[in-house]
């Protein structure tokens, strides 16, 4: 069974900058794109950031372009995301998933972890 | 970018057949996938590729997708189905997957 788990949410103060870890299991996780999707409270989903199986393909919301880097590290079956220069509007919780199809970007995303929580606030 | 466009909300009776709709320019010539969030839960893939289900979810979850509109489908609905429900392109003119704004659906 796979099974994504977040962690590194906290709260924080605006302008700094936190790093969020997703540890996945139960799939041979160097064949897998891997996203991060935040959902701020009350509100819809919002995408953040895809990193393709092998690295070689990253991409982000505009909202993020610039603040936010995604990296994985396929020795340790993890996908991270760097957040820098956080605002109020960045407050939300931050799912890890992971695509449906080995290799292929555009999968849909097929497993989420539970989450973490990012509070940006002064 | 790509904007699909879903109604905030939905109501249904129990037993009834519920069908939220996902537009967007288009959108038939895009594959759809549906997401159903309970409150309080991550998300959970209930239909892909416009119309095939994952392992474990029910029948009763089925999916169209023609001209401007997609939807998902939900028969006989149970009180279980009260949930917020997401649809989601990939946008390959940006590299990216596009939500709708979702839609909550209502059993009473």
């Amino acid at each position: 069974q796979v099974r994504l788990v977040e962690s590194g949410g906290d709260v924080v103060r605006p302008g700094r900058s936190l790093r969020l870890s997703c540890a996945a299991s139960g799939l041979t996780f160097s064949r897998y794109t891997m996203h991060w999707v935040r959902q701020a409270p009350g509100k819809g989903l919002d995408w953040v950031a895809v990193i393709a199986y092998d690295e070689n393909k990253k991409f982000y919301a505009n909202s993020v372009k610039g603040r936010f880097t995604i990296s994985r590290d396929n020795s340790k079956n993890t996908v991270y995301l760097q957040m820098n220069s956080l605002g109020p509007e960045d407050t939300a919780v931050y799912y890890c998933a992971t695509g449906k199809y080995q290799l292929l970007l555009a999968a849909p995303l097929d497993v989420w972890g539970k989450g973490t929580s990012v509070t940006v606030a002064s | 970018s790509y904007v699909l466009t879903q109604p905030p909300s939905l109501s249904v009776a129990p037993g009834q057949t519920a069908r939220v709709t996902c537009g967007g320019n288009n959108v038939g010539g895009k594959v759809v996938h549906w997401y159903q969030q309970r409150p309080g839960q991550a998300p959970v893939l209930v239909v892909f590729d416009d119309n095939d289900r994952p392992a474990g979810i029910s029948e009763r979850f089925s999916g169209s997708n023609s001209g401007n509109t997609a939807i998902l489908t939900i028969s006989r609905a149970e009180a279980g189905d009260e949930a917020d429900y997401y649809c989601q392109v990939w946008d390959s003119s940006s590299d990216h997957p596009v939500f709708g704004g979702g839609t909550k659906l209502t059993v009473l």
